[in-house]
């Protein structure tokens, strides 16, 4: 089985430009997590979606970050404009359609460096 | 909101000691204990986890237990591998309500077994 793939593994910009990522979950997995990672810490949650719907977005800058999940499958994140602070690195999970599995299943994220 | 602190930050054994490391929770409708090892430009993965329901849990030479009233719980791993080396994060979840699915990490623990 296929893990959570993640692209690109990383990414190198100028502040005030625009980067997105994106995420294929594990193939049948209705519930995506976005994370951020930042240096020497535990992820950090954005953004949850259960199957198209984005059910938990309380975490997300919502100034500058954006997030679709258009057919229930791939996800994207974007941000825009990226800012210094904003380097880290993006773990997109996923969960599997079972009831009451809670295992989340992580990507190998992307590491975003901002100039 | 859930609170995880995790102890101690680095760890350092010789081949064949016994690791232990420790995470405190706040949220007391927090049900759901999951322990991730990251290896460098990895994406967490998921080594063990227990639920409020059981008191421990083993799998080899990984054993998690859970104390409920404090509110606390430890990973114990014996006769540690070098292999074992890498950066490890409790986490908690509630698997109901608001907040479902969520993982609040602590902090993370490097752990280094030398040869």
């Amino acid at each position: 089985e296929a893990g959570v793939v993640q692209s690109p593994r990383y990414k190198i910009i100028e502040k005030k430009q625009p980067v997105a990522f994106w995420c294929n979950p594990i193939s049948g997995h209705n519930t995506l997590y976005w994370y951020r990672q930042n240096l020497g810490q535990g992820p950090e949650l954005l953004i949850r979606y259960e199957n198209e719907e984005a059910v938990d977005d309380s975490q997300l800058p919502k100034d500058r970050f954006s997030a679709e999940r258009l057919k229930g499958v791939d996800s994207t994140l974007k941000i825009q404009p990226a800012e210094l602070g904003d380097s880290a690195v993006y773990l997109c999970a996923s969960t599997p359609r079972t009831s009451g599995t809670d295992t989340q299943y992580f990507g190998p994220g992307t590491r975003l460096t901002v100039l | 909101g859930e609170n995880v602190e995790q102890h101690p930050s680095t760890l350092s054994v010789q081949e064949g000691d016994s690791a232990v490391i420790k995470c405190t929770y706040s949220d007391s409708a927090s049900n759901y204990f999951p322990w991730y090892k990251q290896e460098l430009g990895k994406g967490p993965q998921l080594i063990i986890d227990i639920r409020s329901n059981v008191g421990e849990k083993k799998d080899q030479r990984i054993a998690v237990t859970l104390n409920k009233t404090a509110k606390h719980f430890s990973l114990h791993i014996t006769e540690t591998q070098p292999e074992d080396s890498a950066v490890y994060f409790c986490a908690a979840s509630r698997s109901r309500g608001t907040s479902y699915g969520k993982l609040t990490f602590g902090q993370g623990t490097i752990l280094t077994v030398h040869p």
